[in-house]
């Protein structure tokens, strides 16, 4: 069964400590791989696409990567502005048609 | 832009009644997607459209879930009949391209008394 699993479910960071979150997936047919923010009463907010394992992309404190099985998200040196819920979803193709599997998503806290 | 834009942004109803969301998607987008919102499932795709057209409905959870696209800037998700469980955020998102951003809007919170 295609599975987007996410870790880990909640992380609380201090201002300034760097982590990574966790985005595994086990799916045929991988297109793309997407991250986005969500912040309380929001819709999601799109943040990357990733299309094949060795890729990077940055943007300001914030830097994805992808292998085969996994994509991370790096955050470094964050501020409490960063807090929000990070989901990662996947882009399949199966029979002409494309499924997006979303995780269930990882809530960040950064303390002051 | 605008954006892509829904309404009601919360609609609280009792178990039975048909309840109906409305998206108007961000212009020039070819794809519109439906998803629905919840802590225990984390976000699903229920149906999206290309040029108005539904491609995929494998995610719509039962006959009571029916989405049109009448024309490239409207669309509905129609529950009929609601029940308690249908209580979610549902959010609609627009694309230009499926491997392009989707942009979603704000969600509509759905309450089934």
């Amino acid at each position: 069964e295609d599975q987007v699993t996410q870790s880990p479910e909640a992380l609380r960071l201090q201002e300034g400590e760097s982590s990574s979150l966790n985005c595994s997936y086990t799916v045929s047919g991988l297109r793309g791989l997407f991250w986005y923010r969500q912040d309380p009463g929001k819709g999601p907010e799109f943040l990357f696409t990733l299309y094949s394992a060795g890729e990077e992309k940055e943007k300001e404190r914030l830097k994805a990567t992808l292998t085969k099985k996994e994509s991370f998200l790096h955050i470094t040196a964050p501020k409490p502005e960063d807090s929000a819920t990070y989901l990662c979803a996947v882009q399949e193709t199966t029979s002409g048609t494309y499924k997006y599997i979303f995780g269930t998503g990882t809530r960040l806290k950064v303390l002051a | 832009d605008a954006g892509v834009i829904q309404s009601p942004r919360h609609e609280v109803t009792e178990m039975g009644q048909e309840v109906t969301l409305r998206c108007k998607p961000i212009s020039g987008h070819d794809y519109l997607f439906w998803y629905r919102q919840t802590m225990m499932r984390g976000l699903e795709l229920l149906i999206y459209f290309n040029n108005n057209v539904p491609i995929d409905d494998s995610g719509m959870p039962e006959d009571r879930f029916s989405a049109k696209m009448p024309n490239a800037s409207f669309s509905t998700l129609k529950i009929q009949p609601s029940e308690p469980r249908d209580s979610a955020v549902y959010f609609c998102a627009s694309s230009p391209g499926t491997m392009e951003t989707q942009y979603f809007g704000p969600g509509t919170r759905l309450l089934v008394l």
